[in-house]
């Protein structure tokens, strides 16, 4: 099975800060990788699809790129309402896995 | 438009069988993949199994002895069975939606049960 390694596992940040998840998988996985975000109490929604496209409705804000396995989704300027837990997910070969995630708080 | 919304009991025995069931609307189950993924509560998401448009089904290695996905098309519902519930198993359960054959993003979820495993 392909295993996802999220870092870091929880991220401080300020508002307007620019911020970096990263998403490292054990063997290449083709840019076949999406980013999720879940906040409190809520269903994960799908924020990046195939590393690098923005899913509709989605803030331009947030942006992804990798390729092999190294993947990174970074937020330009960081706001309240991204307060959230940000988790990879890769569908390269089956089985299908997430990451970890990393919380994201506001410092 | 999609939706997704699962069903089931919110209180499982230890070493009974969960069952729950995602009913779709706004696609054809024949046209779409839907998997199943939980959560335990404060950790992170666990990608159960998939069925895909033509039945296929594939699954989580660790679940796979325990875990069976099937459907009706005709009803347009996916259905979860899986065995020897124990605490662990205790989480929120989401059925979600790819194209594909499973090989692209999770674009719709459904909002989750919670399932809880105590006698």
């Amino acid at each position: 099975d392909i295993q996802m390694t999220q870092s870091p596992p929880v991220l401080s940040a300020s508002v307007g800060d620019r911020v970096t998840l990263s998403c490292k998988a054990s063997q290449n996985i083709n840019k076949n990788l999406d980013w999720y975000q879940q906040k409190h109490g809520e269903a994960p929604k799908l924020l990046i699809y195939y590393t690098n496209n923005l899913q509709t409705g989605i803030p331009s804000r947030f942006s992804g790129s990798g390729s092999g396995t190294d993947y990174t989704l970074t937020i330009s300027s960081l706001q309240p309402e991204d307060v959230a837990t940000y988790y990879c997910y890769q569908y390269n070969s089956g089985p299908w896995t997430f990451g970890g995630g990393t919380k994201l708080e506001l410092k | 438009q999609v939706q997704l919304k699962e069903s089931g009991p919110g209180l499982v025995q230890p070493s009974e069988t969960l069952s729950l069931t995602c009913t779709v609307s706004g696609f054809s189950l024949t046209s779409n993949s839907v998997h199943w993924v939980r959560q335990p509560p404060g950790k992170g998401l666990e990608w159960m199994g998939i069925i895909r448009s033509g039945g296929s089904t594939d699954y989580n290695s660790a679940l796979k002895s325990r875990l069976s996905i099937s459907r009706d098309t005709s009803k347009s519902q996916v259905f979860l069975k899986m065995n020897s519930l124990q605490t662990e198993d205790t989480a929120i359960y989401y059925c979600t939606r790819s194209e594909y054959g499973g090989y692209s993003e999770l674009d719709y979820w459904g909002q989750g049960v919670m399932v809880t495993v105590s006698s």
